[in-house]
């Protein structure tokens, strides 16, 4: 099955910084890798997603890039804010398996 | 639009015990997952649920299972609790997959299930 693997762990940067959580996966069938962001007390939700067939993808101050043959994906946040603290979590999809298999997460914290 | 909601937000068991948690799913949506949030642990797949039939399961003992509704809600069961099933159960939703790729899984708040 699909294994994903996530560091760092944990990361702390000062704001204004750069933060970039990398993730790996071992299933060449997997086609899309969401990013989600959990907040204390509350459920992960989506803040993007990259599909197999594209390289990199921006939204505002959140980039993923994608590298298919290395089998590698990383979350870029610029410019952090206090609020950009939390657990993020990377996932790769098999469609055809139907679920998405998550990395342990990243502990996130952003110093004012 | 209402969100993704679960119950109960807190359950407490002793082992044995039997647990049931409810989802409903945000209108529209098909497909319903189970996921097991262990503290300060990442994301572990349980269940996928879509039509009313399961698609898919991940490595759990049978002691799990779960089924959904007409109405596309779900339930999931945990029977003979043991101390190590205490964790933050959490219910996504998503549209049918029917692209090809996947899709953004919208996210409960969980349920929290602590068993004594």
């Amino acid at each position: 099955g699909e294994n994903v693997e996530q560091h760092p762990s944990t990361l702390s940067v000062q704001e204004g910084d750069s933060a970039v959580i990398k993730c790996t996966y071992s299933d060449s069938a997997s086609n899309y890798f969401p990013w989600y962001k959990q907040e204390l007390g509350k459920g992960p939700q989506l803040i993007i997603d990259i599909r197999s067939n594209v390289g990199e993808k921006k939204d505002q101050r959140i980039a993923v890039t994608l590298n298919k043959t290395a089998k590698h994906f990383s979350l870029h946040i610029t410019e952090t804010q206090p609020e950009d603290s939390a657990v993020y979590f990377c996932a790769a999809e098999n469609t055809n398996a139907g679920k998405s298999t998550f990395g342990d997460g990243t502990t996130l914290t952003v110093k004012p | 639009e209402a969100g993704v909601t679960q119950s109960p937000t807190h359950l407490i068991k002793t082992r044995g015990q039997q647990a049931t948690l409810r989802c409903s799913p945000i209108s529209g949506h098909t497909s319903v997952y189970w996921y097991q949030q262990a503290l300060g642990l990442g994301l572990q797949f349980l269940l996928w649920y879509d039509e009313g039939e399961e698609r898919n399961r991940g490595n759990f003992p049978p002691r799990f299972s779960g089924r959904q509704f007409p109405n596309y809600s779900s339930e999931l069961n945990v029977t003979a609790l043991e101390l190590e099933d205490s964790a933050l159960y959490l219910c996504a939703s998503s549209l049918a997959k029917t692209s090809g790729f996947g899709g953004e899984l919208f996210f409960g708040e969980g349920s929290r299930l602590t068993v004594l």
